[in-house]
């Protein structure tokens, strides 16, 4: 099968710090990796489009600036919530493609003191 | 610009029963929908996805449909079981080449013993 991992699974910070979240593809390759954010009660919304090899591609109203993504392999995308404010607590999921196939890590939940 | 609602948002039924969960799309040119089902602070589980030129697509007790030009899909389970308590999410992807999922909210399921 086709298995995506995150890291952490959970992670609790103070408000002005930097958070980086790992999605990586366990035993695949993949070029485009795609980062989604869920907040309670709501449905999974599209951040950002994750390319291999070159910057990622952000969906309307999301700051890239503020959502650093680096697609350094064809196996690990990472998601850098810089300078994190409470409102960014929520539930970030991956997706890695295989075959057209989108497979979802486990998520990793924020939470911004 | 694409937008998928699940009806309903919550559904609680006892053991054993039959149960239908819907689905809409605003923009019926669709490359594939996908049944997601998603347990509690988790990450996301594909459950059934149907081509835009298919009309259902079966697994054990899991039955999906799809009307394209209705904008419509339906998710039956048959014969519930407790195990089955989840959110059931819906998702296309657009026609064009684009990877790019569109979930719905969401139906969340309980299903009592």
């Amino acid at each position: 099968g086709a298995v995506v991992s995150q890291h952490p699974s959970r992670v609790i910070c103070k408000s002005g710090t930097s958070v980086k979240i790992e999605c990586r593809s366990l035993d695949f390759q993949a070029t485009t990796m795609f980062w989604y954010r869920q907040f309670p009660k709501q449905s999974l919304m599209l951040m950002a489009t994750s390319n291999e090899g070159s910057k990622a591609t952000y969906e309307q109203g999301v700051e890239k600036d503020k959502f650093l993504i680096n697609h350094a392999s064809l196996t690990l995308s990472t998601l850098t919530v810089t300078s994190a404010h409470p409102e960014d607590s929520s539930f970030y999921i991956c997706s890695a493609t295989r075959r057209g196939t989108q497979y979802f890590g486990p998520g990793t939940r924020l939470l911004v003191l | 610009k694409q937008e998928v609602t699940q009806i309903p948002a919550a559904l609680s039924v006892p053991e054993g029963e039959n149960l239908v969960l819907n689905c809409s799309f605003t923009d019926s040119a669709i490359y594939n929908l996908q049944w997601f089902r998603q347990d509690p602070g988790k990450g996301l589980t594909s459950l059934l996805l149907i081509q835009s030129s298919q009309r259902e697509q079966t697994s054990g007790r899991l039955n999906a449909s799809l009307d394209k030009s209705s904008g419509r899909s339906t998710l039956y389970i048959a014969a519930s079981q407790p195990g089955d308590s989840a959110t059931y999410l819906c998702a296309v992807i657009a026609q064009g080449g684009s990877e790019k999922l569109v979930f719905g909210k969401g139906t969340k399921l309980t299903v009592n013993p």
